[in-house]
């Protein structure tokens, strides 16, 4: 089935420095790619829906600054944590479709476990 | 009132039992509903999708009542490989296309032998 990876796996960075994740769909393109936020013993948040060539479109409450979405191409988006604080530790999901026409299954990555010291 | 509640568990089964887990979505407009496991520490990934006349896949039954905006879940003969947290997942825009993809806290499930 179609696959999607996400780098890295863990990541630990001191507060106030910026961490990059990457979200691949290995063997499908993916126009359009998801980002979501997943807390300890809550329930995946979506933050932001990545659109190839264009804009991110950010979930009400979500700073666009603050969480840089680019998607260059057809099989990588690229979430930035900038300037993190401890309050961004988090495990970070993306996710796309394998379908281009929008229905059917969404496909994760393996998340992105963020500690900001 | 969330958009989709679950019951969060957690449930304590024995090997063999029954379990059914309920959820309730609040926009009466969305028309897909799914139901992920995430095992602890991991991605989630789909179990099953729920259609209206209810489905069933081997040990697992969803069934969904749109007029009470309800899904459930019934896992028969558990197994202690299904220890996990069960996510109810609602396209709360509608249609199938790229809606938002609302989940649900999660209900865990413990089966020990």
């Amino acid at each position: 089935g179609a696959v999607v990876s996400q780098h890295p796996s863990w990541v630990i960075c001191k507060s106030g420095t910026s961490v990059k994740i990457e979200c691949r769909s290995l063997d499908f393109q993916a126009t359009t790619m998801f980002w979501y936020r997943q807390f300890p013993k809550q329930s995946l948040m979506l933050m932001a829906t990545s659109n190839e060539g264009s804009k991110a479109t950010y979930e009400q409450g979500v700073e666009k600054d603050k969480f840089l979405i680019n998607h260059a191409s057809l099989t990588l988006s690229t979430l930035t944590v900038t300037s993190a604080h401890p309050e961004d530790s988090s495990f970070y999901i993306c996710s796309a479709r394998a379908n281009p026409s929008g229905g059917g299954e969404l496909f994760f990555g393996e998340g992105s476990r963020l500690t900001v010291l | 009132r969330k958009e989709v509640e679950q019951d969060p568990g957690p449930f304590n089964v024995p090997e063999g039992a029954t379990v059914a887990f309920n959820c309730t979505y609040s926009n009466s407009a969305s028309q897909s509903f799914f139901w992920y496991r995430q095992d602890c520490r991991k991605e989630p990934k789909l179990l099953m999708s729920v259609y209206s006349s209810g489905n069933e896949d081997g040990r697992f039954t969803a069934q969904l009542n749109r007029a009470s905006q309800y899904i459930s879940l019934l896992i028969r003969d558990s197994k202690l490989s299904d220890s996990a947290t069960y996510l109810c997942v609602v396209n709360s825009a509608g249609g199938t296309s790229y809606g938002k993809l609302t989940f649900g806290q999660g209900t865990i499930l413990t089966v020990h032998p």
